[in-house]
């Protein structure tokens, strides 16, 4: 049973420029969100996807937008890179038939780390 | 104030010896709580996921959680080497306003000494 993936491992990016980020969610799983994790914090939500649509959005800029494609999978694209946007990318993914049962568990990606210079 | 709080540690303990780890937080909507583990440069590990009151247990972990006094636990037994990581606490409430997104505790640094 695949678990949740992504690419790239590691990017490297200058500021200024724009980067996209790739998630492909746990075997069955149909709802994505994305976390940033700077070093040190614990991960801040970004947004979630359902259904190809943005359902839910975090305290973060336009800069940040994601899509989501007809097999779940998604991205994450980031515009006009800053310093500060520098960290660990994080996706997880979930059932949604199971939200409102509570059985709904976000399980991780092991991340992409984005460093800006 | 952040809604979940959270002592960084670090948290050093010898091998064998219980742990304890700790969350409070400060919004009562908050009905799904999680604890993560995570190694460093990689992905969060879930370990425990409970709802509302009560405790969980599972192998050498048992997940506390106390809503009245907005605040929970993660008691690790006989605690391991390979236990040594960054535990991260999280809680979601399924209302409208939250949807089922994750809210982080920074995470607690442990280190079992062999």
């Amino acid at each position: 049973d695949a678990g949740v993936t992504q690419s790239p491992t590691h990017l490297i990016k200058t500021r200024g420029q724009q980067v996209t980020l790739r998630c492909s969610p746990k075997s069955g799983h149909d709802t994505v969100s994305w976390y940033q994790q700077a070093l040190g914090q614990g991960p801040q939500f970004i947004f979630q996807y359902y259904e190809e649509e943005e359902r839910q959005r975090g305290n973060f800029p336009d800069r940040f937008s994601g899509h989501q494609f007809p097999n779940y999978s998604s991205e994450l694209n980031v515009n006009a890179l800053l310093l500060g946007d520098s960290a660990l990318y994080l996706c997880a993914s979930s059932l949604d038939g199971l939200r409102l049962a509570g059985g709904d568990e976000q399980y991780f990606g092991p991340g992409t780390r984005l460093t800006v210079t | 104030q952040k809604e979940v709080e959270q002592d960084p540690g670090p948290l050093s303990v010898p091998e064998g010896a219980i742990v304890s780890l700790n969350c409070t937080y400060s919004n009562s909507a908050f009905q799904y709580f999680m604890w993560y583990r995570q190694y460093s440069r990689k992905g969060p590990e879930l370990l425990m996921y409970t709802y509302s009151s009560g405790n969980k247990e599972d192998g050498r972990f048992t997940a506390q959680v106390d809503k009245s006094s907005k605040y929970i636990s993660l008691f690790i037994r006989d605690s391991q080497p390979s236990d040594s990581a960054t535990y991260l606490c999280a809680m979601s409430a399924q209302v409208l306003e939250y949807g089922n997104k994750l809210v982080f505790g920074a995470g607690t640094i442990l280190r079992v000494k062999s």
